[in-house]
């Protein structure tokens, strides 16, 4: 079965924190991951994808084949990073879709 | 344009009504996507169209749900003799092609509510 699963749904840090946003995935064949951001009343936007390997706003992620992970990570927390954080996973499955199958998402709080 | 436009914003419905949610893509975009959020929940796919061939319909959650794309630009998305489970956020995406590592831009949503 295809899916991702985000364990935590309230992730709580003081600013200039290491902040780690778990996602773990289950895909039968090479997965196409992203990360997903919704700040406070504005539309899902995409931070960033794995195909990309690339810094966006100070976050990074590293798939993990072995283990099924795609956390997103930043060393120092800011303020403004404070949003809802999807990881998704692009699927293939059922007809000539890249669908995205997404996890139930990460509340960030950085608090002052 | 200016991205992904989504109409209306916001719609209530009595139980048993239809309802129609637009949406305008980028221009040039040639995959259009509809997903489903519930409350707490991650968006979920509905449905995929590739310019206007509806090419996956398998996440419509029932007979009740339709779409089109008939000049393959807008999108509509109908629900007939809507029910209360089908309170949600409708949100439609669009993507230049078909590549997997294609990224989606999505549209503000639509949040509709049955009572």
């Amino acid at each position: 079965a295809q899916r991702v699963t985000q364990p935590e749904k309230l992730l709580s840090v003081f600013k200039g924190a290491p902040v780690e946003l778990k996602c773990n995935y289950s895909y039968s064949g090479s997965p196409e991951l992203f990360w997903y951001v919704q700040y406070s009343r504005q539309r899902l936007q995409l931070l960033l994808r794995h195909i990309s390997r690339e810094s966006i706003k100070g976050f990074t992620a590293d798939l993990n084949k072995g283990e099924t992970s795609f956390h997103l990570k930043k060393p120092f927390a800011q303020e403004e990073d404070s949003a809802m954080y999807y990881c998704a996973l692009s699927s293939i499955y059922g007809g000539a879709t890249n669908k995205l199958i997404f996890g139930t998402g990460t509340l960030l709080a950085v608090q002052p | 344009g200016a991205g992904v436009s989504q109409s209306p914003r916001y719609k209530v419905a009595k139980r048993g009504q239809d309802v129609a949610l637009r949406c305008d893509p980028i221009s040039g975009h040639v995959s259009l996507f509809w997903y489903q959020q519930a409350l707490g929940q991650g968006p979920e796919f509905l449905t995929y169209f590739q310019n206007e061939a509806q090419l996956d319909k398998s996440g419509l959650p029932s007979d009740r749900f339709f779409a089109e794309r008939p000049e393959g630009s807008v999108s509509t998305l109908k629900i007939q003799r809507t029910q209360q489970e089908d309170s949600a956020v409708y949100l439609c995406a669009s993507s230049h092609g078909q590549g997997r590592n294609q990224p989606q831009h999505f549209g503000d949503g639509t949040r509709l509510s049955i009572l």
